[in-house]
């Protein structure tokens, strides 16, 4: 099974300030089967991003998926307060969903 | 707008089962796979199961396998989990989730199942 490792763990950034989050696959996988999601505390996850760089419907310019094979990253420029969360990339495998353990965006 | 509600939540004793259910709204729903996902309490997403528009293709984590059974009812626009043999460890909060590509594009509010004696 493919295994996705966000790092950091906890990013404490200023409102303003440029967020840069990592998704890492255990081994290769195709672009189109991954995607991000924003959870804010007490709220469901939201589709930020598939296909590795698409917008969701919705979702502000500021965010912005790249990346391939083993490595892909989510920007967020000039962080808002609402942008403090936690943030997980997500691979899709044989109409099975993995999630990688997330990373916490926290106000520095 | 879409609207996914689950319901069946609750405190269970390990060992017992219980049904949840999530009302789907605002969308064709038989156009749709649909999933449920599962978060332990301060915990990450681990998906638990998936069910093709028609039925026909139904998965399982290896965690929930031979446990929890997925059903939907096209007619009613719902979407069923069958939790069996619970487990303290599958004290979670369960959410409905949408299938769109090879995403979950739309996610209910989750219902809360707590396994103790």
């Amino acid at each position: 099974d493919i295994v996705l490792t966000q790092s950091p763990g906890t990013l404490s950034l200023s409102p303003g300030e440029r967020a840069t989050l990592s998704c890492r696959p255990s081994q290769s996988v195709t672009s189109r089967y991954l995607a991000w999601y924003q959870q804010i505390p007490g709220q469901a996850p939201k589709l930020l991003i598939y296909g590795a760089s698409t917008r969701a419907t919705g979702i502000p310019d500021r965010f912005s998926g790249s990346g391939s094979g083993t490595d892909f990253t989510l920007t967020i420029n000039r962080l808002e307060p609402e942008d403090f969360a936690v943030y997980y990339c997500q691979h899709y495998h044989l109409s099975r969903y993995t999630f990688g353990q997330g990373t916490k965006l926290e106000i520095k | 707008e879409v609207q996914l509600v689950e319901s069946g939540g609750g405190l269970v004793q390990p060992g017992r089962s219980l049904r949840l259910s999530c009302a789907a709204s605002g969308f064709t729903f038989d156009d749709f796979a649909m999933h449920w996902v599962r978060q332990a309490p301060g915990k990450g997403l681990e998906w638990v199961s998936g069910i093709s528009w028609n039925s026909l293709n139904i998965d399982y984590a290896d965690s929930v396998k031979g446990r929890f059974t997925i059903s939907r009812d096209n007619a009613k626009n719902s979407l069923y989990l069958q939790l069996n043999s619970l487990r303290p460890e599958d004290t979670a909060l369960y959410y409905c989730a949408k299938n769109f590509g090879y995403q979950l594009d739309s996610w209910g509010q989750g219902t809360l199942v707590t396994v103790s004696s």
